[in-house]
């Protein structure tokens, strides 16, 4: 597609539920990245998949969060058991390598909030 | 680890005016590359400048520059001739250029609002 294509938008959720958030990078864009961002915080990384290459996954919170990339496009973020404390946005982004100095390009999110 | 600092979490500034908005970071490395983000209401994160840390020369985007002082370790945006649309939060974001992980290391951000 021609942009970073996140869905959904919003997700109201019950405490204790499973989610599951959606991420299309652009087409061929080889390392994608989950951040979170909490309100009145900045961007927090969660985890980062290149290509084959075993995903880095240094930012997950607690083993609640998982997240998979499918055949090197789409990835799932999958929150288990959610917590009020996970209420945030969540921001996905593509980059065409690790090493494009042009950043990335990332999508509009999606606000989950947990009630 | 690196750490981006925005300590200035909103401000304010007349439209056709100029603003300049602070960042200052921490880190060991001598290669690295620093970025500003904006984020309007739409939530998507758009690249406003880059500056790669070995260029002496401050980067500059059409109205928005940078005053890039690499021994301070800071990074401040500055934006002239201030528009209704320049309103967003603005976030200063650093990045490795070594290594095999190029994620980016955000600030809290700053809020800024443009006056009419």
């Amino acid at each position: 597609g021609a942009g970073v294509s996140q869905s959904p938008s919003n997700k109201v959720t019950e405490k204790g539920k499973d989610v599951e958030l959606r991420c299309d990078p652009i087409s061929g864009h080889t390392a994608l990245y989950w951040y979170r961002q909490s309100l009145g915080q900045g961007l927090e990384f969660l985890i980062y998949f290149q290509g084959n290459s075993a995903p880095d996954k240094s930012g997950l919170p607690s083993d609640r969060f998982s997240a998979e990339r499918t055949g090197g496009s789409v990835s799932t973020l999958t929150i288990q058991r959610t917590q009020q404390e996970d209420s945030a946005v969540y921001l996905c982004a593509s980059s065409t390598w690790t090493r494009d100095i042009y950043g990335y390009t990332f999508g509009s999110g999606t606000r989950l909030t947990v009630v | 680890a690196q750490t981006v600092t925005q300590s200035q979490p909103e401000m304010s500034v007349q439209e056709a005016e100029t603003v300049t908005l602070s960042c200052t970071y921490d880190t060991s490395e001598s290669d690295y590359y620093l970025f500003w983000y904006k984020q309007p209401p739409s939530r998507q994160m758009i690249l406003v400048i880059r500056q790669e840390a070995y260029k002496q020369q401050n980067a500059t985007e059409n109205r928005f520059s940078v005053n890039f002082q690499k021994a301070a370790k800071s990074f401040s945006l500055k934006i002239s001739d201030s528009q209704l649309g320049d309103a967003a939060m603005y976030f200063c974001a650093y990045r490795s250029a070594t290594g095999a992980n190029s994620k980016l290391t955000f600030g809290k951000g700053i809020t800024l609002s443009v006056r009419p």
